[in-house]
């Protein structure tokens, strides 16, 4: 069974950092590509990064991109988000998510989400 | 950048009717668009890739259709579980974005 469980949310202040975690399970993780995805409290859906497979090729959303670093470790099966220079605007819940095989521009799994929250 | 854009926001509607959802894209996506089923509390869901395409484990009641600029995800007769926020969701190729609409929320009549 495919599993994504996201950690290391929690709160932060204004210009604060904070590191997210995802543990992928129940698949060849090496094999993916994985994005970051978030959504603030009763909004919508924004991606925010995504990694290749080997990790040799990342993208970032304008909202993020120099503050917000992706990572992953095939050797542990998980993917990670360095978030730098947090904003009260980056609060929401994060989620990871796998690109689908055949068709990597969509997302066909989810972790269950990792709730930040930047306030002083 | 291709805007994604969603209509109605909101739809009520009862158990058993059809629900015909809208989303319109910018520019042409071709058939390279998806639509995920969001519940409270909970992770979205993949349902159609492709334009077309059920996603595994998918009822046969959730169809979608279109290419171009216009996409429509049609629930053939609402079951209870259906009741939900869906998003439409596309990706570009340059510059390497990947965008959603901003949701329709199917409610109870």
């Amino acid at each position: 069974e495919v599993q994504l469980v996201e950690s290391g949310g929690g709160l932060v202040q204004p210009g604060g950092s904070l590191r997210l975690s995802c543990a992928a399970s129940g698949f060849t993780f090496s094999s993916y590509e994985m994005n970051w995805v978030r959504q603030a409290p009763g909004k919508g859906l924004e991606w925010v990064s995504y990694i290749s497979s080997s990790g040799s090729t990342i993208y970032y959303a304008d909202s993020v991109k120099g503050r917000f670093t992706i990572s992953r470790d095939n050797a542990k099966n998980s993917l990670y988000l360095q978030m730098n220079s947090l904003r009260a605007e980056d609060t929401a819940v994060y989620y990871c998510a796998r690109g689908q095989f055949e068709r990597p521009g969509y997302f066909d799994y989810w972790g269950q989400g990792t709730l930040v929250t930047v306030s002083s | 950048e291709i805007v994604l854009t969603q209509s109605p926001a909101t739809l009520s509607l009862s158990p058993g009717e059809r629900a015909t959802l809208s989303c319109r894209a910018s520019q042409s996506v071709s058939s390279y668009l998806a639509w995920y089923q969001q519940k409270p509390g909970q992770a979205p869901r993949l349902l159609i890739y492709d334009a077309s395409n059920r996603a595994t484990g998918i009822p046969a009641r959730f169809s979608g259709s279109g290419s171009g600029t216009d996409f429509t995800l049609t629930i053939s007769s609402l079951e209870p579980e259906d009741f939900a926020v869906y998003y439409c969701q596309q990706r570009s190729s340059w510059p390497p974005l990947w965008t959603f609409g901003q949701g329709t929320k199917v409610e109870i009549k």
